[in-house]
């Protein structure tokens, strides 16, 4: 069956470090998202990506985030300048009509 | 703005009982529903899903119905195990392509 994969599976950062987290989607699908969940929270949704472009962003993607999908396969999402708040576990999903999501990436930042 | 919400937001019940859990949304303009899974710490796995044509969707002991007009969604739990525990959640995929979340079900199935 086919599968979103992330990686790494956990990160530990700094506060102020750059970050990159991993994703590829399954191939055949056309949307692309990153969401957060911080522990104990409620999903939140930070991005979507269309057409190799973003299509929606939530208030949380701020100047700090961005998205790429640089070669083709690989969809990345980086934190430019790590706080502690941005402490929490962090899915990709892609999907055609059905949304597959990843195991996700938890990052600490200390 | 569309809006989703699951009721109860935990549940306990012994092994082997049947039971249902909700999912409520504000605008019916909706492609489909998912019902995931997550367990602790763990990634969402999806469920079932139903188009905003479908009524019902079933897989094994788990079915999904959708009652789009009222904005309405249940998830029907058949003999109930232990393995079963777990956070549900439902999403709809609304009208801009956007999944919107529930806050979960969180169901502990005692042995």
């Amino acid at each position: 069956e086919p599968e979103v994969t992330q990686t790494p599976s956990h990160q530990v950062t700094q506060m102020g470090q750059e970050v990159i987290l991993r994703c590829v989607p399954i191939s055949n699908h056309l949307y692309f998202y990153w969401y957060r969940q911080i522990l104990g929270q409620k999903v939140e949704f930070l991005v979507s990506f269309y057409n190799n472009e973003i299509s929606e962003k939530s208030e949380i993607f701020d100047d700090q985030f961005s998205v790429e999908r640089p070669d083709g396969s690989n969809f990345t999402l980086k934190i430019r300048s790590t706080k502690l708040e941005d402490s929490a576990m962090y899915f990709c999903a892609s999907r055609e009509l059905e949304a597959f999501f990843g195991q996700g990436t938890r990052l600490t930042v200390v | 703005k569309q809006e989703v919400t699951q009721i109860p937001a935990a549940l306990s019940v012994p092994e082997g009982e049947n039971l249902v859990l909700n999912c409520s949304f504000t605008d019916s303009a909706i492609y489909n529903l998912q019902w995931f899974r997550q367990d602790p710490g763990k990634g969402l796995t999806s469920l079932l899903l139903i188009q905003s044509s479908q009524r019902e969707q079933t897989s094994g002991r788990l079915n999904a119905s959708l009652d789009k007009s009222s904005g309405r969604s249940t998830l029907y739990i058949a003999a109930s195990q232990p393995g079963d525990s777990a956070t549900y959640l439902c999403a709809v995929l609304d009208s801009n392509y956007q999944l919107i979340w529930g806050a979960g079900t969180k169901l502990i199935i005692k042995p």
